[in-house]
């Protein structure tokens, strides 16, 4: 079955570590994203990318760093310049060659220890 | 910049009843899209429905059905016959033309608890 992959559902993070978050799709899109959800708030952007190679920062993209390798992988590395890392991230995808809605993934949660 | 709000925080409604989410955003586009995605307990983003601004008919899913106001930039959410399955977050977001349909901006939601 297609489908988003994030990995691991729970992260566990030192201060001053950076930790990287895994995002994988076999759905063949084009573009993928990540979100953080902090509680009571909506879902805010971090990063885009619609190609390889190329990325955006979104909307709270400070203390974070992506690549984009393959057209699969999105991976999401939150470095000890975040100085509130623990949230619920999410990773999405969408085609670009279409007007439809991103699919998400499962989620990871960071903590702090 | 668009914004997208949902003033409700939370919401509770009996198994079998109809309940509305209601979602305001602001916006100068003309060409946009809507959605409702819903979050359950699991915390699965989970897309209900989308409406394209250019349609005027309402989008339906089944027991989902919306309200959409063009020119009021209203977009509630009707949830037929509840479930208690139903019970989750529900989130309204925005996608529109200027950022290339590529950015989803989203409201803060509202919880929704489905009770025998």
């Amino acid at each position: 079955d297609g489908g988003i992959t994030q990995s691991p559902k729970y992260l566990f993070r030192k201060e001053g570590q950076n930790v990287t978050l895994s995002c994988e799709q076999n759905l063949n899109h084009d573009a993928m994203y990540w979100y953080r959800q902090d509680p009571g708030q909506g879902l805010r952007l971090i990063y885009y990318s619609q190609i390889v190679n190329d990325f955006q920062k979104g909307d709270i993209a400070e203390g974070y760093s992506v690549s984009r390798e393959k057209k699969e992988s999105f991976p999401l590395t939150v470095t000890s310049a975040q100085k509130n890392p623990t949230a619920f991230y999410l990773c999405a995808s969408r085609s670009v060659y279409s007007n439809q809605p991103q699919h998400f993934g499962d989620g990871t949660r960071l903590s702090i220890l | 910049a668009q914004t997208v709000t949902q003033s409700q925080p939370e919401m509770s409604v009996q198994e079998a009843e109809t309940v509305t989410l209601s979602c305001t955003y602001d916006t100068s586009e003309n060409n946009y899209y809507l959605f409702w995605y819903k979050q359950p307990p699991s915390r699965q983003m989970i897309l209900v429905i989308r409406q394209e601004a250019y349609k005027q008919q309402n989008a339906t899913e089944n027991r989902f059905s919306v309200n959409f106001q063009k020119a009021a930039k209203s977009f509630s959410l009707k949830i037929s016959d509840s479930q208690l399955g139903d019970t989750a977050m529900y989130f309204c977001a925005f996608m529109g033309l200027n950022t290339g349909f590529q950015k989803l901006v989203f409201g803060t939601g509202t919880r929704l608890l489905v009770s025998p």
